[in-house]
């Protein structure tokens, strides 16, 4: 099965740079997904890793290291807009996608 | 707009009643797939389609969910005889996936939330 695990809040300032950290255990392992989601919107996608390393897009990165079952979201100069929650997703095999239960971002002025 | 669509975008129904919900992907994505989201919670699988094939099914999905596509292309999810507990959002995501690997890209359509009274 997959196990999924992410801080459940995390409060970071206006133009701040602000990490969320991933673990998973799990039978099988494709890659990573890091989605947002806005409240009562649906998720949308940020970026997916397969291999190990750092993957930067725009103000977002993703890091993956396969040994050690972990991933972090980084997101630099904090918007207001960037409160959100953030879901790590995992794939393995063929299988679903298992999403976690997500990181709720505030981001305060 | 060419993104995945779902209708209804709310539904309030009484308990016992059935419900059917309608997701149509985007075009050209053979890959379909069914989640139910609760408040707090990352969106929880129930089943997908590769074309009209229904691949997986989750196995916490009781025997009065059902879900069909017929044609390869819209989804319907219908829920009978409903119960509190159904109350949630229902997703939907499409993709593209030539083989069976399940390390497709999904979109998101906005969801149906679900209150059963």
């Amino acid at each position: 099965g997959q196990n999924i695990d992410q801080p459940t809040e995390m409060t970071a300032t206006e133009g701040a740079i602000v990490q969320i950290n991933c673990t998973y255990q799990t039978s099988g392992f494709n890659g990573l997904f890091w989605y947002q989601q806005h409240a009562g919107e649906a998720p949308t996608f940020l970026s997916y890793n397969v291999l190990d390393g750092l993957e930067e897009k725009g103000r977002f990165s993703s890091f993956l290291s396969r040994s050690k079952g972990y991933s972090y979201l980084l997101l630099k100069e904090l918007q207001m807009k960037d409160s959100a929650s953030y879901l790590c997703a995992v794939t393995g095999g063929y299988q679903k996608v298992t999403f976690g239960t997500g990181t709720k971002l505030q981001v305060i002025p | 707009d060419t993104g995945v669509s779902q209708d209804p975008r709310h539904k309030i129904t009484k308990r016992g009643q059935n419900v059917t919900f309608r997701c149509d992907p985007i075009s050209e994505h053979n890959r379909l797939y069914w989640y139910r989201q609760t408040l707090g919670q990352g969106p929880e699988f129930l089943t997908y389609f590769q074309n009209e094939a229904q691949l997986e099914k989750s196995r916490l999905l009781s025997d009065r969910f059902s879900a069909e596509r017929p044609k390869g292309s819209f989804s319907t999810l219908e829920i009978q005889r409903t119960e509190q507990g159904d109350s949630a959002m229902y997703l939907c995501a499409s993709s593209f996936q030539p083989g069976r690997a399940s390390t497709d890209t999904q979109y998101f359509g906005p969801g149906t939330r679900l209150t059963v009274l």
